[in-house]
């Protein structure tokens, strides 16, 4: 079964970073995409960055380029969210994504719990 | 950027209705649509990929079409653990775009 663990959250500051961290288990990570989705609380899901097998391919929303760097560690099975530059709206759960490649494409079948970041001073 | 529009917003139906939620790319994305379930306080959950390919487990109850940009996902008999949101999710290429999301309720 796929596990995927996040961790990292908690309350900051505007400006301040924080380094969110997913452990994925029961499956080959590094032959899997992987992505991070947040939540603001009460709103829909927004997609913020995805980064293929070997780390070649790096997307980034617009709202967080230039902040968020998304890296993984297949060694580890691993991967990672550093967030810089927080603001107020980049408040909300973070769930860390296994993607599903469909012809090409890859659409999101398996989502870990969520870690909550709260960015407030 | 595409962007996706779902429609309603949100609706109550009765147990046993027929519920039809809408999804309209603003450009051609193929096929490359997803559906997600998030039930209140629960985590989001894949229902449907490649617009009507329904992931394994899921109900019968539910089904994904297409015609040319827009795309439905029908219940075609609410049930009570049916109550969630439901988003839309286009994913042909960055940026993965989701709808805003509908969510359904029990009248």
């Amino acid at each position: 079964e796929v596990y995927l663990v996040e961790s990292g959250g908690g309350l900051v500051r505007p400006g301040e970073s924080l380094r969110l961290s997913c452990a994925a288990s029961g499956f080959k990570f590094s032959g899997y995409s992987m992505s991070w989705v947040r939540q603001a609380p009460g709103k829909g899901l927004q997609w913020v960055a995805s980064i293929s097998t070997s780390s070649s391919y790096i997307y980034y929303a617009d709202s967080v380029k230039g902040r968020f760097t998304v890296s993984r560690y297949n060694a580890k099975s691993s991967l990672y969210l550093q967030m810089d530059g927080l603001r107020p709206d980049d408040t909300a759960t973070y769930y860390c994504v296994r993607a599903e490649d469909n012809y090409g494409a890859e659409y999101f079948q398996h989502w870990g719990q969520g870690t909550l970041v709260t960015v407030s001073s | 950027d595409i962007q996706m529009t779902q429609s309603p917003s949100s609706l109550s139906a009765s147990v046993g209705d027929r519920v039809t939620i809408t999804c309209r790319a603003s450009q051609d994305i193929s096929n490359y649509l997803a559906w997600y379930q998030q039930k209140p306080g629960r985590v989001p959950k894949l229902l449907i990929y490649g617009a009507s390919t329904l992931q394994s487990g899921v109900p019968s109850r539910f089904s994904g079409s297409e015609s040319g940009t827009d795309f439905t996902l029908t219940i075609s008999s609410l049930q009570p653990e049916d109550v969630a949101t439901y988003y839309c999710q286009k994913y042909n290429s960055a940026p993965w775009t989701f709808g805003q999301g509908t969510k359904v309720e029990i009248k």
